[in-house]
């Protein structure tokens, strides 16, 4: 049974345009949602994180979304550029700092297009 | 600082065959994680430990033993390698801080077992 879910396994928005990554989670004891970047052949790199205490949080480009009561939430690249071409991942955790793990989804593969 | 190291880098074994992925970090985090990632998934936790003599197991430990005798090192041990352990494998660690949620990642060993 999926706790995190990406439904959609690719996305391919033009450069300069609003990239929008969903990301769906069932179990409620989850309390530290992260989206992490992935190139092939490289481990994940952190891009923003967000606490269930906040319904948004913003860094340079990129802003989490957070909606606790439809437990879903978004990540939103402004403006996209070709650099963010790669696979995203949602994941979640019940304790600060992924102390007890991450639980992933499988992932949304963006494809920026010139 | 080195970050997260893992080594090694690519290895292949035959069905039967053991040993040991290595994982260090030289960042004095307290928690560090086991995961694996197979082709369409996203990343699965092994095994985890919030600190050194502590352990416990993820969503997917069969086959796999971890220790922690030091804060630095996080060894995985495959007993009996399987065609089914055939993943790329990532190691992680993070620390306990107030706003801190993150988990830093290494590059990962490709293990094909035949």
């Amino acid at each position: 049974d999926q706790q995190v879910k990406q439904n959609s396994p690719s996305l391919s928005v033009q450069e300069g345009r609003i990239s929008i990554l969903n990301c769906d989670y069932t179990n409620s004891m989850f309390d530290y949602f992260l989206w992490y970047k992935k190139y092939p052949a490289e481990g994940p790199t952190f891009l923003i994180s967000i606490s269930s205490i906040k319904d948004k949080n913003e860094d340079g480009r990129f802003t989490v979304f957070l909606n606790k009561s439809a437990k879903h939430l978004s990540l939103h690249i402004v403006p996209s550029q070709p650099g963010d071409s790669a696979v995203y991942f949602c994941a979640a955790s019940r304790r600060g700092g992924g102390a007890d793990g991450l639980t992933f989804g499988k992932g949304t593969h963006l494809i920026i297009q010139p | 600082n080195a970050g997260v190291t893992q080594t090694p880098k690519f290895q292949v074994l035959k069905t039967g065959q053991s040993m040991t992925l290595q994982c260090a970090q030289d960042m004095n985090h307290e928690y560090m994680s086991w995961y694996r990632q197979d082709p369409g998934m996203g990343l699965r936790l092994i095994h985890y430990s919030v600190g050194a003599g502590i352990t416990d197991q993820g969503e997917v430990p069969n086959g796999y033993n971890v220790s922690r005798s030091t804060t630095e090192d996080f060894p995985l041990r495959l007993l009996s390698a399987a065609p089914s352990q055939t993943s790329v494998y990532f190691c992680a660690s993070s620390y306990s801080k107030q706003g801190n949620y993150e988990q830093y990642f290494g590059p990962g060993t490709r293990l094909t077992v035949t």
